[in-house]
This record gives C-alpha cells, sequence and structure tokens, in this order.
C-alpha cells in the first residue's frame, strides 16, 4: 500500500525565514504533485514533478524531486505572510493520488 | 474558459438521507475524479471515471455511487447518510487517465447532522 509522508504537518514561522517542507512516499512512482489549499477553499496545483531530479520554482517557492530517495521538497525562501496555507504533496498511483496529510503554515509578520 | 464546478456548494442533511453532488469538468475533460477530504485531512480517493466508465474506486462503502454521463459531467451519491459523511467533497478533471494535471474544482461541503 502506497503511503505519503509529510513533514512537519504544522510550522509557524517569521517573515523573511527560509524553511523546507518534507514529503516522503513508500513506492516507486513517475509523479509527484503539490498543492496549496486556503481555509475553506479547494486545492490550488503548484508544482507537478515528473522525473528524477526535476526542480521547479515560482515565486519564492521550489520544488524537487528524488525519486530514489522516494522524497520530494518544498522549499521556502524568504517567507511571506501571503504565503501562510495547508501544503499538500500527493503521488500518483495509477488512477488516483495518494495524498499526505499536510503541513499547516503559518507565516508571521 | 470555465473551471471545474460543483454544486451546490453547501448541503446540510440528517442522518439516513441521500444526497447527490454534480460536476462538470473543464471542456475536453473526458476524466473526472471524486475525493473526499475531512477537515484537518488530507483529500482521499472515492472514484474515476472516464468515458462514462469506473476506472478506479477508492476503500469506501457501497453506499457511495458515481456515474458520468455522455457530456462528462458527473454525479457523486451517497446514500443513508452518516454523521461521518461530513466532509468537503471535491471532484476533479483531467483530459484522460494518462494525462498529467489534475484540476479541482471548489468543492461541495456536506454537513450531516
Amino acid at each position: 500500500e502506497l503511503k505519503v509522508e509529510q513533514n512537519p504537518l504544522f510550522l509557524s514561522m517569521q517573515e523573511g525565514k527560509n524553511y523546507t517542507i518534507y514529503c516522503n512516499y513508500s513506492t516507486t512512482s513517475d509523479r509527484l504533485y503539490w498543492y496549496r489549499q486556503d481555509p475553506g477553499k479547494s486545492l490550488e496545483s503548484l508544482f507537478v514533478l515528473l522525473s528524477n531530479g526535476a526542480v521547479k520554482q515560482e515565486g519564492r517557492l521550489m520544488a524537487s524531486l528524488d525519486t530514489k530517495a522516494r522524497l520530494s521538497t518544498l522549499h521556502i525562501t524568504a517567507a511571506v505572510h501571503d504565503l501562510s496555507a495547508t501544503y499538500f504533496c500527493a503521488v500518483d498511483s495509477n488512477y488516483q493520488l495518494i495524498w499526505g496529510a499536510g503541513t499547516k503554515l503559518i507565516i508571521k509578520p | 474558459d470555465a473551471g471545474v464546478t460543483q454544486s451546490p456548494t453547501h448541503l446540510i442533511k440528517t442522518r439516513g438521507q441521500q444526497v447527490t453532488l454534480r460536476c462538470s469538468p473543464i471542456s475536453g475533460h473526458k476524466s473526472v475524479s471524486w475525493y473526499q477530504q475531512v477537515l484537518g485531512q488530507g483529500p482521499q480517493f472515492i472514484f474515476q471515471y472516464y468515458e462514462k466508465e469506473e476506472r478506479g474506486r477508492g476503500n469506501f462503502p457501497d453506499r457511495f455511487s458515481a456515474r458520468q454521463f455522455p457530456n462528462y459531467s458527473s454525479e457523486l451519491n451517497v446514500n443513508a447518510l452518516l454523521l461521518g459523511d461530513s466532509a468537503l467533497y471535491l471532484c476533479a478533471s483531467r483530459t484522460g487517465t494518462g494525462k498529467v494535471e489534475l484540476f479541482f474544482g471548489s468543492g461541495t461541503q456536506l454537513s450531516v447532522l
């Protein structure tokens, strides 16, 4: 059974700081997704990572994938308050996405 | 272009009732998936449909059923509602089963009292 684990589950940080969210998964997969969710809202696609060594960046967020280690990271650079949200990673397993529990990120001014 | 649309946005039901949730995929998308998200957790896969056929089913009881129509819209039905069915129900679409990006609707918030 494919399992996806995120850590930390909760992160409170100051504006301007850097931090990394980790996503481990238990079996091989060729697609790794990162989504953002604001309270009471739906899921916003951030990144889709398709191959080993893939790195994608959008603004202050950068995601990477190591398929050999079964690990993806979401790095936040110089955090700003607007990045406060819950971040999910998900792994594509045939016809479905298997999701991590989410990382609730609070960025304090 | 319109994104994935779901209706209704909110719904309140009592235990034992039945509910139908609706989803219209992005134009041109033939694959629709349903997910349940309980507060504070990640989404859980319920169903995937492609070209009107069920392609996958998650670990949900038979009270949950779905279908896809010729225009690729979809309905999720839940019978004999339980308190534990209270959740955000999300519909997602993609162009095909082998395609990469999955687009989510805004969801239906179901409360069972």
